[in-house]
């Protein structure tokens, strides 16, 4: 069974730049998420998808971040403009019902310079 | 709100030691519990889970099992080896959204 798929693996870029990363969760699960994982602290969910409607953006960064699930497949996470403080790993999970089992992906580490 | 708090690592022990690490959780309703692990260079990986109080969760050597008198879920293992090392991440379901909360993690480090 393929697991989840993110990419790119790495992103460097500096301040005020835009970025885009790429989740393809596994197939027939229907909840994505994203979550941001800062250096030593545990992982914060950011949003959570079901099917390509929004369930939980509750901590999600608003007038920077943006996240979409079109078709209910796959999902794009964009940060614009970039701060020194989104510095971290931002991973992807999917999970099939009842959601308590989530298939996370290697995740992106993004810095910002 | 809903939160994990998990000892501070690094937790370093020679192989064949045995493992504790603990986690205590603050809740309201009946949130599910797990423990996630993070080997070098993969992603979270489930470890375990227990849905209800007096639940063992088990897999791989590891136990946990949900304390609801004490709000706590320590790991335990009675013999570590070299490729248990990795970070070990508490976590809790809520119990109405599922949505995942984290522990800020603990690194195992064991030594041949």
């Amino acid at each position: 069974e393929a697991g989840v798929a993110q990419s790119p693996r790495y992103k460097i870029i500096e301040k005020r730049q835009s970025v885009a990363f790429w989740c393809n969760p596994i197939s027939g699960h229907a909840t994505l998420y994203w979550y941001q994982q800062i250096l030593g602290q545990g992982p914060k969910l950011l949003i959570q998808f079901q099917n390509n409607g929004v369930v939980d953006d509750s901590q999600l960064p608003k007038d920077r971040f943006s996240a979409e699930r079109l078709k209910g497949v796959d999902s794009t996470l964009k940060i614009q403009p970039a701060k020194l403080e989104d510095s971290a790993v931002y991973l992807c999970a999917s999970s099939p019902p009842p959601n308590e089992k989530l298939f996370f992906g290697s995740g992106t580490q993004l810095s910002v310079l | 709100g809903d939160s994990v708090t998990q000892m501070e690592g690094p937790v370093t022990l020679s192989e064949e030691a045995f493992l504790t690490i603990n986690c205590t959780y603050t809740a309201t309703g009946y949130p599910s519990l797990f423990w996630y692990v993070q080997y070098p260079g993969e992603g979270l990986q489930l470890l375990l889970k227990a849905t209800k109080a007096d639940d063992k969760g088990s897999n791989k050597g590891f136990e946990a099992t949900y304390r609801k008198e004490t709000t706590s879920f320590h790991l335990e293992k009675g013999s570590v080896q070299v490729s248990d090392s990795a970070v070990y991440f508490c976590a809790l379901s809520e119990w109405s959204s599922y949505k995942l909360i984290f522990g800020s993690g603990t690194r195992l480090l064991v030594r041949p």
